[in-house]
């Protein structure tokens, strides 16, 4: 069974600043998930990857296969960034099953 | 797209009664996801199906639960007897086929339920 780990579990910053979530698993994946879960509740998909780096407006997002470590990235962070961070790990091609992160709770103070 | 549906947005009902929360997936996704929130588990993937057909339900808790998709635009899960430990957020998700790695998942808003 896969174990995912984030890191922080709370993070609190100041508007600007950069950030970084870091996630961890145990076994080999097919793909990593980044996901945003909003004050709201809502979960929005930010990021689906399953080797090297990709890259959307001020999010980054990067993965080492060989360390099993994924990063989340955050440039000149804003107060509308402060939501829960959520990595999930798929196993194995051809199995949708994700084992999620505990998440990490962002708040960016102005 | 109005994206995920699901429904209703709360739930609230007494110990014993019969739940059952809906979703209508995004039209032309091909797998269709139900995911259960708490404080202590986080989520976790009940059960899902690909092409209407049910894939894996390894996570479903229980017989109490059980889900069905008649149609590739329509999905339930259904919870008999409910318990007081079945209160939750309850996320449908659905995504086009597996073949495309640029496929991410789309959630609905939840189904937040409560049982007394």
């Amino acid at each position: 069974k896969n174990e995912v780990e984030q890191s922080p579990q709370n993070l609190t910053a100041q508007e600007g600043e950069f950030i970084t979530i870091n996630c961890s698993y145990s076994v080999g994946i097919s793909a990593l998930h980044w996901l945003q879960q909003h004050p709201g509740g809502g979960i929005v998909s930010l990021f689906m990857l399953s080797s090297g780096k990709k890259k959307h407006g001020r999010l980054i997002a990067t993965i080492n296969i060989q360390e099993k470590h994924s990063s989340l990235h955050i440039t000149a962070s804003h107060p509308r960034d402060s939501a829960v961070y959520i990595c999930a790990a798929g196993e194995r091609f051809g199995n949708e099953k994700l084992t999620f992160g505990t998440g990490t709770r962002l708040t960016i103070i102005p | 797209d109005a994206g995920v549906i699901q429904s209703p947005r709360h739930e609230v009902t007494e110990m014993g009664q019969e739940v059952t929360l809906r979703c209508k997936p995004i039209s032309g996704h091909d797998y269709l996801f139900w995911y259960r929130q708490t404080m202590m588990r986080g989520l976790e993937l009940l059960i899902y199906f690909n092409n209407n057909v049910p894939i894996d339900d390894s996570g479903m808790p229980e017989d109490r639960f059980s889900a069905k998709m008649p149609n590739a635009s329509f999905s339930t899960l259904k919870i008999q007897p409910s318990e007081p430990r079945d209160s939750a957020v309850y996320f449908c998700a659905s995504r086009e086929d597996r073949s495309s790695y640029n496929s991410p998942l789309h959630f609905g808003n939840g189904t937040r339920l409560t049982v007394t």
